[in-house]
């Protein structure tokens, strides 16, 4: 079956440094890959995604790239602020029903 | 962009009774709306499926009679809890797709469910 593994949590970083959030995956057929940020107090929405091997997905000065070889889709950010403390999940999608996959979610604060 | 509200954000009950939960899409028809648990410190779980007109399908290990999905119009999902236990303590997220031309699930913001 499909299953997203996602790094421990949670991450403290000071503004301005440098993210890297790992998530690597187990999938059946080509998956498409997902990053969802939940900020406080509100619902998940959609970071970025890739559909295909090497695509970069980019957002708000995130980047991941799909990585078949290493079946991973690592979340990074050259510089993060306060702004980005959020719960950050990686998730997959396989077949037409778009049905997710979830890892458990990395909690990311910021301080200033 | 396209909003998903749920009723109530947060809700504490009985053990024994039962809980109805809303989710709907404000701005776009939503085909298909999915339901989520969520523990803490855990990952989503997706509970079921459910389009809009038809019976939910439901993972494996879901009680079906345990956790009523309706479907009954484009923008309304509900979900019974019926005769809810301590461990039906979670977090439950809705999310909703068919914007036109967009292949993506918009979540709601969640509820959170204490029985006791």
């Amino acid at each position: 079956g499909n299953s997203v593994t996602q790094m421990e949590g949670p991450v403290t970083l000071s503004e301005e440094a440098f993210l890297t959030i790992n998530c690597t995956y187990t999938a059946t057929g080509y998956p498409s890959l997902f990053w969802y940020v939940q900020y406080p107090g509100e619902g998940l929405q959609l970071l970025l995604k890739a559909t295909k091997a090497d695509d970069k997905g980019s957002n708000k000065g995130f980047e991941a790239t799909y990585r078949k070889e290493t079946t991973s889709f690592h979340l990074e950010k050259g510089s993060v602020q306060v702004s980005d403390s959020a719960v950050y999940f990686c998730a997959l999608s396989t077949g037409a029903n778009s049905k997710l996959t979830f890892g458990k979610g990395i909690t990311l604060s910021v301080r200033p | 962009g396209a909003v998903v509200s749920q009723h109530p954000s947060w809700v504490i009950c009985k053990s024994g009774t039962s809980v109805k939960i809303e989710c709907r899409s404000l701005d776009f028809q939503a085909t298909t709306m999915f339901w989520y648990r969520q523990f803490p410190k855990q990952s989503l779980m997706l509970m079921a499926t459910s389009n809009e007109g038809s019976k939910a399908t439901y993972e494996q290990g879901v009680e079906k009679d345990k956790f009523l999905i309706n479907h009954a119009s484009l923008t309304l999902s509900t979900l019974t809890v019926t005769s809810a236990h301590p461990e039906d303590s979670s977090f439950y997220i809705c999310s909703a797709s068919g914007l036109a031309g967009i292949n993506e699930q918009f979540f709601g913001p969640g509820t959170r469910l204490t029985v006791l």
